[in-house]
């Protein structure tokens, strides 16, 4: 089981509508979650960190989190053309002192 | 802002030269990381400092180097560069070593062995 894993879609969306992007973790012990947006060709860019359970906004951008369930989810709402690009998932293991990032899932916006 | 600078964008060597990528960060952060990104892969981290001359292996540090002579310094070397180096590698930088700090990434060196 990989230690973080992510839908590589691609997700497709209308313009306007709510993206949804979910993220699963296999470290328990785990303590801190963050988004990173990654267009084509350049480097991850952090929109978002979330540490303790429940919703966390910032503009458009909700990060929630289910420890006990082991998920870390991003809702993207109304969905606009400039947000398509990849999305990694991090997570940071205490004790490894290390960030894991999943694959990342495609988000295509459309007009 | 965080600025993590990268020395190149694009990088074209050959089978066996030794490669050197620099990375300069100007916000006194503590560490410092070298990942590389491959397609379906994601991003694996290759070797990451947390102080000066200090540096811990990462997941795949086979066939690299690192030197940290410098706080804002952190430079990766390929010994003897192979095909299987071609990659696209990125630089982050965070401030502490603390759970709560997030990596703050560099614009990526697109690296081309032949």
């Amino acid at each position: 089981q990989k230690e973080v894993e992510q839908n590589s879609g691609p997700l497709s969306v209308p313009e306007g509508a709510i993206a949804s992007l979910n993220c699963t973790y296999s470290d328990r012990v785990s303590q801190s979650f963050f988004w990173y947006r990654q267009y084509s060709g350049k480097s991850p860019e952090l929109i978002m960190s979330i540490y303790s359970n429940g919703d966390k906004e910032d503009g458009r951008f909700t990060a929630q989190l289910n420890k006990a369930s082991q998920y870390v989810s991003l809702l993207i709402r109304d969905s606009q053309p400039s947000d398509s690009a990849t999305y990694l998932c991090a997570v940071f293991t205490g004790g490894g002192n290390k960030l894991t990032f999943g694959t990342g899932t495609q988000l295509k916006v459309e007009l | 802002d965080v600025k993590v600078t990268q020395s190149s964008r694009y990088l074209v060597k050959r089978t066996g030269e030794k490669v050197f990528l620099e990375c300069v960060q100007d916000m006194d952060h503590e560490n410092m990381f070298w990942y590389r990104q491959d397609p379906g892969l994601g991003l694996r981290l290759i070797y990451f400092s947390y102080d000066v001359k200090m540096k811990e292996k990462g997941d795949i540090p086979e066939g690299y180097s690192v030197s940290r002579e410098k706080k804002e310094r952190f430079s990766l070397i390929l010994e003897s560069a192979s095909t299987n180096q071609t990659s696209m590698y990125l630089c982050a930088s965070s401030l502490r070593v603390e759970y709560i700090q997030p990596q703050h990434f560099g614009d990526g060196t697109r690296l081309s062995i032949l």
